[in-house]
């Protein structure tokens, strides 16, 4: 199946530094790639919509500067966290969908645990 | 109401029953429907997806999808602890240009040895 890579698996950080977060397809174009947030014992939660050469579109309440996403190529999307704070520490998860039939299922990466210290 | 509900669970089966998990979805123009299975601190893994209604079956997976009734559930026959982990049930509305992949929060599955 589709393979998505997902880098660094954990970080730390103190409080006020930013934290880039990438995410791979190896081995088919991603068109579109999804980042999800998620909180202990909670579900995904959807941050924001990551397309190829154009702007992220960002669901409600994301904040756009906060979280900085760029997909420069076909196979790789990047999520910013900015001036990280504590309240940001969560897991992240990118996925992504194989070809452009929207209805198609999802390839996750393996996620990125976030502490802010 | 929620896109998509599942029972929080946690739901405890012995070893080698059958474990059924549920998940009902609030659109009707819905077109597929999958099932991810997540082990504590890791990502999601898909299980099953299903696209018409009906049965499917891969191995020890069986997923169901009632359109009318807007449900899909999944089997899982001669349970294994291996098993236990939460299941999120996703949901894709077919929306021009946008995904739209809503999950549930997840059942928590125990199979007790």
């Amino acid at each position: 199946g589709a393979v998505v890579s997902q880098h660094p698996s954990r970080v730390i950080c103190k409080s006020g530094t930013s934290v880039k977060i990438e995410c791979r397809s190896l081995d088919f174009q991603a068109t579109t790639m999804f980042w999800y947030r998620q909180f202990p014992k909670k579900s995904l939660m959807l941050m924001a919509t990551s397309n190829e050469g154009s702007k992220a579109t960002y669901e409600q309440g994301v904040e756009k500067d906060k979280f900085l996403i760029n997909h420069a190529s076909l196979t790789l999307s990047t999520l910013t966290v900015t001036s990280a704070h504590p309240e940001d520490s969560s897991f992240y998860i990118c996925s992504a969908r194989s070809g452009r039939d929207v209805t198609g299922e999802l390839f996750f990466g393996e996620g990125s645990r976030l502490t802010v210290l | 109401q929620k896109e998509v509900e599942q029972n929080s669970g946690p739901l405890s089966v012995p070893e080698g029953a059958i474990a059924s998990l549920n998940c009902t979805y609030s659109d009707r123009g819905s077109q597929s429907f999958f099932w991810y299975r997540q082990y504590s601190g890791k990502s999601p893994e898909l299980i099953m997806s299903i696209y018409s209604n009906g049965d499917k079956e891969d191995g020890r997976f069986t997923a169901q999808l009632n359109k009318a009734s807007q449900y899909v559930s999944l089997l899982i026959r001669d349970s294994q602890p291996s098993d236990s982990a939460t299941y999120l049930c996703a949901v894709n509305r077919r929306q021009t240009g946008a995904n739209n992949l809503f999950f549930g929060t997840g059942t928590r599955l125990t199979v007790i040895p």
